[in-house]
């Protein structure tokens, strides 16, 4: 089947604007997750879903990050008033059922900030 | 320190070498230890799944994790350029739900 999927796959955007950044899961998963990679670093977590609970927002580097996920499906993660130093790969995966279970990445949306 | 230190690399053998991958980390807690393959402008894949110490195979990838020293790592026998990528350790507690990686090693494997 389809894998997890991401749009757009680069983005290019001017300091102080918004940004959505869209991750399609792999139909029946139920589990999505969000990251970042920068240069020369780890996959850094940002946000968890699980079914229908309350995300764990944990990992969010500032209040101008959100994110959202509808229908226990698609999620959107919003970036507000974009910084330089938000310019890094964001990275979605989903997994079956949850924490411990396998994670399938997207591709990633490169994020640039002018 | 970091949660979980990895060599950067990048890392260069000739093909036909064995390569050793580690990673390192501090939080006792973790259970599950997982490999990532990353090519260039790629999302990571996943080559290796392992449950507290020991070892598991699959095929030329070899994944070892000895908890006591709180160290694991991933072995390539007859290595290969298309094993060319970076190879992330990620590892978690578990109950928890957040995923630890570790920065990643470029790995070149020349012709």
């Amino acid at each position: 089947g389809a894998g997890v999927s991401q749009s757009p796959s680069n983005k290019v955007t001017e300091k102080g604007k918004d940004v959505e950044l869209r991750c399609d899961p792999i139909s029946g998963h139920t589990a999505l997750y969000w990251y970042r990679q920068s240069l020369g670093q780890g996959l850094e977590f940002l946000i968890y879903f699980q079914g229908n609970s309350a995300p764990d927002k944990s990992g969010l580097p500032s209040d101008r990050f959100s994110a959202e996920r509808t229908g226990g499906s698609v999620s959107t993660l919003t970036i507000q008033r974009t910084q330089q130093e938000d310019s890094a790969v964001y990275l979605c995966a989903s997994s079956f059922r949850g924490a411990l279970e396998t994670q399938y990445f997207g591709p990633g949306t490169r994020l640039l900030v002018l | 320190q970091k949660e979980v230190e990895q060599d950067p690399g990048p890392l260069s053998v000739p093909e036909g070498a064995i390569v050793s991958l580690n990673c390192t980390y501090s939080n006792s807690a973790f259970q599950y230890f997982m490999w990532y393959r990353q090519y260039s402008r790629k999302g990571p894949e996943l080559l290796m799944y392992t449950y507290s110490s020991g070892n598991k195979e699959d095929g030329r990838f070899t994944a070892q994790v000895d908890k006591s020293s709180k160290y694991i790592s991933l072995f390539i026998r007859d290595s290969q350029p298309s094993d060319s990528a970076t190879y992330l350790c990620a590892m978690s507690t578990n109950y928890g739900q957040n995923f630890v990686f570790g920065p990643g090693t470029r790995l070149s494997v020349l012709p």
